[in-house]
């Protein structure tokens, strides 16, 4: 079955270094790929989406680009701040969504200032 | 206005009472969601309903029970509840089966005693 791996935290930095959360998938089709945001007491929010290979998904100064060769979709982001941290999921979407969304375990980040 | 409005946002009861978590959602959409999200942050699909039917059950123990009377509402009933139901519920909706984003309530913490 489709499955997501993301690395797991909680991961720490400081305001404005640069930041990676890896994720690599399996998926039996050509699946959508998002990363959701679950700020401190609320819902998840879609921050950025790509739906075929080399899309590259952009929202707040995140970014990851859609990789099939290696499988993966790294979130990245130049210059983090204190109000990034949450926890980020990567999650897949496979056979046209008809089996919702798959998601990876999670990773808390957390920013000092 | 919210999106998608959960109640009650928490919930603590004992073992082997029967509670259920309503959902609504005023975006028009035609698919609706039940995640369960683990101690440990893991988010995992349960069930999925398009305009009032059934079309994901994940291998959730027949003790839960969603209930769509129409498709701007999911209900979740659970029965007998046990301690490892302890978890925070969240319902979503999409456009359409598959339509991304899903859109995320703000969850309820439910917390067996």
């Amino acid at each position: 079955g489709d499955s997501v791996t993301q690395m797991e935290g909680p991961v720490t930095l400081s305001e404005e270094a640069f930041l990676t959360i890896n994720c690599t998938y399996t998926a039996t089709g050509y699946p959508s790929l998002f990363w959701y945001v679950q700020y401190p007491g609320e819902g998840l929010q879609l921050l950025l989406k790509a739906t075929k290979a080399d899309d590259k998904g952009s929202n707040k100064g995140f970014e990851a680009t859609y990789r099939k060769e290696t499988t993966s979709f790294h979130l990245e982001k130049g210059s983090v701040q204190v109000s990034d941290s949450a926890v980020y999921f990567c999650a897949l979407s496979d056979q046209g969504g008809a089996d919702g969304l798959t998601f990876g375990k999670g990773t808390h980040l957390i920013i000092q200032p | 206005d919210t999106a998608v409005s959960q109640t009650p946002k928490y919930l603590v009861t004992q073992m082997g009472n029967d509670k259920s978590i309503k959902c609504e959602q005023n975006l028009g959409h035609d698919t609706m969601y039940w995640y369960k999200q683990d101690s440990k942050k893991f988010l995992k699909i349960m069930f999925s309903y398009n305009n009032k039917e059934l079309i994901i059950n994940e291998t959730v123990p027949n003790r839960f029970s969603p209930k769509s009377p129409d498709k701007a509402h999911l209900n979740l009933h659970i029965n007998s509840l046990e301690l490892g139901d302890s978890a925070v519920y969240f319902c979503a909706s999409s456009l359409r089966v598959g339509g991304q984003p899903q859109h995320f309530g703000d969850g309820t913490r439910l917390s067996i005693l």
